[in-house]
């Protein structure tokens, strides 16, 4: 299985600051047919699952603010948040679809400092 | 705009079945670029993915190691729908369980998600 790993478990970041969270998967999941990286991030708040923000490590899902961006390549990744807003306190989660089982990261869980 | 809604009981005794279904709307169970998929949540395990059902001129599944043995997921193309059977509970199944869309072929992230369900395992 791949392993995913983030970084920190939990963040504080001052409203208006940038907010940066890492991802680490345990092996590449850039997909060579298509030179795109397998990995999503989502949002999550209490009481709801999980929402789709980026996928193919990059590409913001319709609808999501432009403040949210992605980075990374091969087996190391970033959901950046530029400026931090208060509708942004959740936890974050990437996830790996480059191969079965599918494997999520433990979560990032972020707060207003 | 895809809709999942998810049903099912909340309370499940150890050693018996947990079963969960989801049904579809705005899409199609039987669609050649969707899956179908089961994932649950814990404190002690985070998110973890299940499995999956979907079709490509027949049916296909997969299955997540920690389950593969207890787990079965099935279509319903009469209800547009799936279901998740989980087989010989113990305490740890203890978990919300989500069901979501995915894609198959270059896009297979989760687009949509059911409204999750909390299952505890209790005698």
């Amino acid at each position: 299985d791949i392993v995913m790993t983030q970084s920190p478990d939990s963040l504080a970041v001052s409203l208006g600051e940038r907010a940066t969270i890492n991802c680490k998967s345990s092996q590449s999941i850039l997909y060579s047919s298509n030179n795109e990286n397998f990995l999503a991030w989502y949002q999550q708040k209490p009481g709801q699952p999980p929402k789709l923000l980026i996928y193919w490590a990059s590409t913001r899902e319709s609808g999501v603010p432009d403040r949210f961006s992605g980075s990374g390549s091969g087996t190391d990744f970033t959901l950046t948040i530029s400026s931090l807003q208060a509708e942004d306190v959740a936890v974050y989660h990437c996830q790996q679809y480059y191969s079965p089982p599918y494997t999520f990261g433990q979560g990032t869980k972020l707060e207003i400092k | 705009q895809v809709q999942l809604q998810q049903s099912g009981p909340g309370l499940v005794k150890p050693s018996q079945t947990l079963s969960l279904t989801c049904a579809i709307s705005g899409d199609s169970v039987s669609s050649n670029s969707a899956a179908w998929n089961w994932i649950r949540q814990s404190p002690s395990r985070g998110l973890e993915w299940l499995g999956r059902t979907y079709y490509r001129s027949k049916w296909y599944n997969d299955y997540g190691v920690s389950v593969k043995s207890r787990i079965t997921i099935n279509p319903d193309t009469s209800k547009n729908q799936f279901s998740l059977q989980l087989n010989s509970v113990t305490l740890e199944d203890t978990a919300v369980y989500y069901c979501a869309r995915g894609k198959v072929g270059v896009r297979r992230e989760f687009d949509y998600w059911g409204q999750g369900t909390l299952v505890t395992v209790s005698s």
